[in-house]
């Protein structure tokens, strides 16, 4: 079956760091990737996304490319700011399954001013 | 822009009761899902809804699970005999078609503490 694996958290930096979050999948048909946010008490907001191989996602200065050679789809940002802590979850759908989502962990994310 | 909504936000109930958990997706989409995530831990899909009818369910999804569209624009989720377990954020999703470059719309969840 589907599976989605991100790197352990959680995972702490100053302001302006730079940020990855990393994460590969395995899928049986030609899934879509995504990147999921969710703030504290708040629910799954979509981050970024990319359907196809060699897509990059982006927005909001996070960016993620889909590499199926290495089936990741790893998360990075430049520089971070304290209003990117959250809760970061890497996700993938795929059509031969209704098309439901499969979720990673989520990555914890603190930026310390 | 169109966005999926759910009622409650939060509901407490004691443990054995029934719960309907309310969505409205997004009007023009034909694919209804249910997720949960226990606090802490990760999103799991709980069950996949197309034409009226169930398309794919978790192993969570068991006989005290059921979903319902009751008329054109809700989607529902009942737990017939709630356990302590089940204490987790519900969200709902809906997406235009199950093709892999169709996005699902997540609602902001509603919270359910079974006591």
């Amino acid at each position: 079956g589907n599976s989605v694996t991100q790197m352990e958290g959680p995972v702490t930096l100053s302001e302006e760091a730079f940020l990855t979050i990393n994460c590969t999948y395995t899928a049986t048909g030609y899934p879509s990737l995504f990147w999921y946010v969710q703030y504290p008490g708040e629910g799954l907001q979509l981050l970024l996304k990319a359907t196809k191989a060699d897509d990059k996602g982006s927005n909001k200065g996070f960016e993620a490319t889909y590499r199926k050679e290495t089936t990741s789809f790893h998360l990075e940002k430049g520089s971070v700011q304290v209003s990117d802590s959250a809760v970061y979850f890497c996700a993938l759908s795929d059509q031969t399954n209704a098309g439901k989502s499969t979720f990673g962990d989520g990555t914890t994310l603190t930026v310390k001013p | 822009e169109p966005e999926v909504t759910q009622t409650p936000s939060h509901q407490v109930t004691q443990m054995g009761q029934e719960v309907i958990l309310r969505c409205v997706p997004i009007s023009n989409h034909l694919y209804f899902y249910w997720y949960r995530q226990i606090l802490g831990q990760k999103v799991e899909f709980l069950v996949s809804f197309y034409n009226n009818e169930i398309s794919e369910k978790s192993e969570i999804f068991d006989d005290q699970f059921s979903v319902e569209r009751p008329d054109g624009s809700n989607f529902t989720l009942k737990i017939r005999s709630t356990k302590l377990e089940d204490s987790a954020m519900y969200f709902c999703a809906s997406s235009a078609a199950a093709f892999t470059y169709n996005e699902q719309f997540f609602g902001p969840g509603t919270r359910l503490t079974v006591l």
